[in-house]
């Protein structure tokens, strides 16, 4: 089945050190998304790419950064995770930008616990 | 920013019994979409209803939309245990969506 995954699952990291989030889809969709979000609150959007053209939403940390290598895959990098950072971050991705394609898709997400 | 925003109280309710739910927005919007979300999980694509539609249909959903008020609703009809979830309403508008705060409603047996 045509799906988009999340690797892993579950992440600890700790303060200060790298991490890097890992997401692939199947569904040959042009557009990729990284959402954050936090216990009870609404998934937040960090960045997208529109195939290799990268957005950055306006209030997201420069701590976040994503990588695209090709269409299957989409990195999430956290630089230097702070305990703020511990929250569900969310992949998702959608066929195309136009009004009638905007359906996203979502994985099932990667908890991310810092310590 | 629009912003799709719930009216944030929990709901309890009985199997068999409707549930309804309620989202209002601050901009202009191309469509409004509603999703689901099981505990620790992912969002499920429910329904998207676009600005120049009142209401839409999908199984046991219905939304309405009413863009002079901007607001919207989501029924469940016959809901059942496994209708339990948080519901987000995700507002389009400049290639991306806004999602509101999320509707608990848990289905009892």
């Amino acid at each position: 089945d045509a799906m988009v995954i999340q690797n892993p699952r579950y992440q600890v990291t700790q303060f200060g050190k790298p991490v890097t989030l890992s997401c692939s889809q199947t569904l040959n969709h042009n557009v990729m998304y990284w959402y954050q979000q936090k216990s009870s609150q609404a998934p937040k959007l960090l960045f997208h790419y529109y195939d290799k053209d990268f957005n950055n939403e306006a209030d997201t940390p420069d701590n976040f950064q994503s990588r695209r290598p090709n269409t299957s895959f989409c990195f999430l990098d956290i630089r230097s995770p702070g305990l703020g950072d511990a929250a569900m971050y969310l992949c998702a991705t959608s066929r195309d930008l136009s009004i009638e394609s905007y359906e996203q898709y979502f994985g099932p997400g990667t908890r991310l616990t810092v310590t | 920013s629009q912003q799709g925003e719930e009216d944030p109280q929990a709901l309890s309710i009985q199997e068999g019994e409707n549930a309804t739910m309620n989202c209002s927005y601050k901009t202009s919007i191309n469509n409004l979409q509603w999703y689901r979300q099981n505990s620790g999980r992912g969002l499920v694509h429910l329904i998207l209803i676009r600005s120049n539609e009142r209401e839409k249909h999908s199984g046991r959903l219905r939304v309405t939309l009413d863009t002079s008020k901007k607001s919207s609703s989501l029924l469940i009809t016959a809901s059942r245990a496994a209708d339990t979830a948080s519901y987000f309403c995700a507002t389009e508008g400049n290639n991306r969506l806004a999602f509101g705060k999320g509707n608990q409603v848990v289905v009892i047996p």
